[in-house]
């Protein structure tokens, strides 16, 4: 399976729109692309998957260039509910196990 | 629609001893999957049902860790007998087969002590 990696961790402010790239150089033909957020005391929570190109739901976006070796997690408008820790992790299909890499911990500051 | 329900929330047992931990899944969700994270380590996958049967347990670590799923619904990993490493928070995680099926719900966790 891909190994995913990403930034240990990034500061923000509220309002302002957060980005976390992740790369995957190694994924596969048939590999998907999810990310998942998980709070303190809490289990992770699915916020978006995609293929390739675009895709945008009520929580992000995310960007996955034509090469797929990388994508980005983009979060408008952060509060300060949104810090949290954000895994992005490449899986087979559905029904597949999840691998979990050490996750972007996002601070949103006042 | 209830989410992913695990029980106890918390456990402290002493090495040696028993703990049976429960997973109630979505309704309707045929995928159950149990991973945990122990303390400074990344989340880890242990186990996948489909319905009753085991789909894939390559990550149970060892033999003293038991699965079971019977009737498809509830799941319960019961270790015996727990060692201090296996303290740690295990997460339950259940999906649909049909719509969606990309998600996994996960629960909140149960944290356990060895102590």
């Amino acid at each position: 399976l891909a190994k995913t990696t990403q930034p240990i961790s990034m500061d923000s402010y509220e309002g302002q729109e957060v980005n976390i790239t992740c790369s995957h150089n190694n994924i596969a033909t048939n590999d998907y692309i999810t990310w998942y957020q998980q709070f303190p005391s809490q289990g992770p929570r699915f916020i978006i998957q995609g293929y390739k190109t675009k895709v945008t739901n009520e929580v992000a976006s995310l960007f996955i260039p034509a090469d797929r070796k990388s994508s980005t997690l983009s979060l408008p408008r952060v509060s300060l509910s949104d810090t949290a820790v954000y895994y992005c992790l490449v899986y087979k299909a559905a029904g597949n196990k999840l691998t979990f890499g050490g996750g972007t911990r996002v601070l949103v500051k006042p | 629609e209830a989410g992913v329900t695990q029980f106890p929330s918390h456990s402290v047992i002493e090495k040696g001893q028993t703990v049976t931990l429960r997973c109630d899944p979505i309704s309707g969700h045929d995928n159950l999957y149990w991973y945990r994270r122990v303390m400074g380590k990344e989340i880890k996958f242990l186990l996948h049902f489909v319905k009753e049967s085991k789909q894939d347990e390559s990550g149970m670590p060892n033999n003293r860790f038991l699965a079971e799923r019977t009737g498809g619904t509830y799941s319960t990993l019961k270790v015996q007998p727990a060692e201090l490493e296996d303290s740690g928070v295990y997460f339950c995680a259940s999906s649909p087969t049909v719509d969606r099926i990309y998600e996994q719900y996960f629960g909140p966790g149960t944290r356990l002590t060895v102590t």
